[in-house]
Formats: C-alpha cells, sequence, structure tokens
C-alpha cells in the first residue's frame, strides 16, 4: 500500500497562475482533508469531503476549491495563485465504520508552493 | 484564536532522559486528542492519542497524560533517543459535531534529542 501520496512534490506559481494539487489514497477511506502549515501555525483545514462527491469548506478556504470525483481521489485547486497562499500543502484521510468513525488521519508527504 | 496551543517552539533533551511535551485547549468540547510526529519533508504520522474519559494512556516509550480541569494534556517519552528528534504536534477535536473527523491542531513543538 502506498498511503496517501501527493503531487506534486514541489511548484514554482506567478501571482495569477492557477493549478491543482493531487491526492491520492488507497486505504479505501471515505474521509480526506486538505491541510496547509505555515510557521508557526500549525495545521490549518482548507476543506474536507466526506465521501465521493461531497466537499466541504473547513477553517480556511478562501482562494481553494476542492472537487471529490472518485473516492480514491481529492484535488485542491488553486484559480488564481497569490503569494500568501505560499505553504505547504498536506493531504489526509480517515476512514469511518459504520456510526464510528477513526480520528486518526493519514498524511500524505507534502507539496511544497511558492507563489511569486 | 489559538485553541490548542503549544508554548515551547523548541526542547533538547538528552538521549536516554525523558522527553516532556506540552499541550493547552481552551476548547472546553474537545474529547479527543491525538498527538503527531513530523520529519523534515514528510507528512505528520500518528503516535498516540487519549479520549477524555481517560487521563493516561501509554503506547512502548510514550505516554499521554489529559488533565481535564486544567484543560493540559502531555507527551512523555521515555527513555529519549535520537529518533524522536522531531516536530511534534498535539491535536483536539469534539467527536460530536458532524460525521468528518475535524481536527483542530496546535503549532507544534521541536523536539531534539542530543547525544
Amino acid at each position: 500500500n502506498a498511503g496517501v501520496t501527493q503531487t506534486p512534490k514541489f511548484r514554482v506559481l506567478k501571482t495569477g497562475q492557477s493549478m491543482t494539487l493531487l491526492c491520492a489514497q488507497d486505504m479505501n477511506h471515505e474521509y480526506m482533508y486538505w491541510y496547509r502549515q505555515d510557521p508557526g501555525m500549525g495545521l490549518r483545514l482548507i476543506h474536507y469531503s466526506v465521501g465521493e462527491g461531497t466537499t466541504a469548506k473547513g477553517e480556511v478556504p478562501d482562494g481553494y476549491n476542492v472537487s471529490r470525483l472518485k473516492k480514491q481521489n481529492f484535488l485542491l485547486g488553486l484559480e488564481s495563485a497569490a503569494p500568501s497562499q505560499t505553504s505547504v500543502y498536506f493531504c489526509a484521510s480517515s476512514y469511518s465504520r459504520g456510526d464510528r468513525r477513526r480520528e486518526t488521519q493519514y498524511f500524505g508527504p507534502g507539496t511544497r508552493l511558492l507563489v511569486l | 484564536d489559538q485553541q490548542v496551543k503549544q508554548n515551547s517552539p523548541s526542547l533538547s533533551v538528552q538521549e536516554g532522559r525523558i522527553s516532556i511535551l506540552n499541550c493547552d485547549y481552551t476548547n472546553s468540547m474537545f474529547d479527543y486528542f491525538l498527538w503527531y510526529k513530523k520529519y523534515p519533508a514528510e507528512g505528520p504520522t500518528f503516535l498516540i492519542s487519549i479520549s477524555s474519559i481517560k487521563d493516561k494512556n501509554e503506547d512502548g516509550r510514550f505516554t499521554v497524560f489529559l488533565n481535564k480541569s486544567a484543560k493540559h494534556l502531555s507527551l512523555h517519552i521515555v527513555p529519549s533517543q535520537p529518533g524522536d528528534s522531531a516536530v511534534y504536534f498535539c491535536a483536539a477535536i469534539n467527536r460530536n459535531t458532524g460525521t468528518a473527523s475535524k481536527l483542530t491542531f496546535g503549532t507544534g513543538t521541536r523536539l531534539q534529542v542530543t547525544l
């Protein structure tokens, strides 16, 4: 099992450009999450999904869009990149078992994004 | 408003000694707490967790203590090893809000275990 993988590992964008970050998991998890990590800020939740075809806003959703067309994939889009979106982006997944969900999230290795 | 706080950005401990990492929270609705460990250029990995109905959970060299009245938890690593050098994140969740596991993370503590 590869677990959670993220593509690309590193990207440089110019202000105003767009891009999509891809997250894939092979653990058949229902829930998937996108976080950003900034110095001194910990990890902050951008968007999340509780299942295929569903998405919801997290703590810092502005400037990002997401899609979950397939259960194993969760895409994070930046429509018009800004320098404030320079960050490390982590994808995570977790599973639910009936009514009992598991709080433990499994993280990908991260995507480092630099917006000039 | 930082609901989960790790007030020590860094900690240095000698190999073989005890490492104690602290975490405070302000939201009394949090009922489950987790510790994650993160190496450079890698994603966080789950280390240990504790439910609010307990005050201690142990897993090998790692023990987490929870003091609900003080809204404080701590991670003890005994004995500390050089491979424990990493950034440790405390996270909390209110499991009664919705279906997704929306974790609130602290800012992390960088632990360095010296020889």
